[in-house]
């Protein structure tokens, strides 16, 4: 059963372009999370989706990030007119069930780099 | 809300001592606990995790941890430690009607030979 799949791994945007960030949650898994870790902090927690639905996106920036999980293929974590602050390693995990107490499965992150 | 405090940014173990990992949690209502490991470049591995039950939790590569309501602690321990423990550990927690993951700042773990 292959993990959680994340891509790119690396990814460079200039200052105004666009980043989209792909994930694959596991098989079986519907519940879809994305955090996002600066330099040198823990992981922040910015967008909970379930399939076609977001259930929770308290974490995540008011303009410029949006994100999605449609019925067929992988979430997507889209980052508009990127700025240097959005350098981050962004990491997506998943989990068969909803719920607090139901394991969250990390795949590798996405490195994000803006010049 | 939800809050996770590890207070050693840097823990410096020589091979074979034992080691703690210091977590605290905030949280007025029943949570749940992980403890997460990341090695260089790489996404994050659950070492253990308290869920309900007996306070004592034993994970994998030999690290355990001790839920402590009173102190609101978490603490992580390893008997000996070897040279490929050498990585960032995170605690978090989730509960409180929230699915999402609170977690601490970490804590880097380098082992002396």
């Amino acid at each position: 059963n292959a993990g959680v799949m994340q891509n790119p791994r690396h990814l460079v945007r200039r200052r105004g372009q666009e980043a989209r960030l792909r994930c694959s949650p596991m098989k079986g898994h519907s519940h879809v999370y994305w955090y996002r870790q600066l330099p040198e902090e823990g992981l922040k927690f910015m967008v909970y989706l379930q399939k076609e639905n977001i259930i929770d996106e308290s974490g995540m920036p008011k303009e410029r990030f949006s994100a999605e999980f449609p019925k067929e293929g992988p979430s997507i974590l889209r980052i508009q007119q990127v700025v240097r602050g959005d350098s981050a390693a962004y990491f997506c995990a998943s989990s068969p069930r909803g719920g607090p107490n139901n394991e969250q499965f990390f795949g590798p992150g996405t490195r994000l780099t803006v010049l | 809300a939800q809050s996770v405090t590890q207070l050693d940014s840097q823990v410096p173990v020589f091979e074979e001592a034992p080691v703690e990992l210091r977590c605290n949690y905030s949280s007025s209502v029943s949570v749940y606990l992980f403890w997460y490991v990341q090695y260089p470049n790489q996404g994050l591995q659950l070492l253990l995790k308290y869920l309900s039950g007996s306070t004592l939790v034993k994970g994998i590569n030999g690290f355990e941890a001790e839920f402590n309501k009173s102190q609101t602690s978490f603490h992580l321990r390893k008997p000996s430690v070897h040279i490929s423990d050498t990585a960032e550990y995170f605690c978090a927690v989730s509960g409180d009607g929230n699915e999402k993951l609170t977690f601490g700042t970490g804590t880097r773990l380098t082992i002396i030979p």
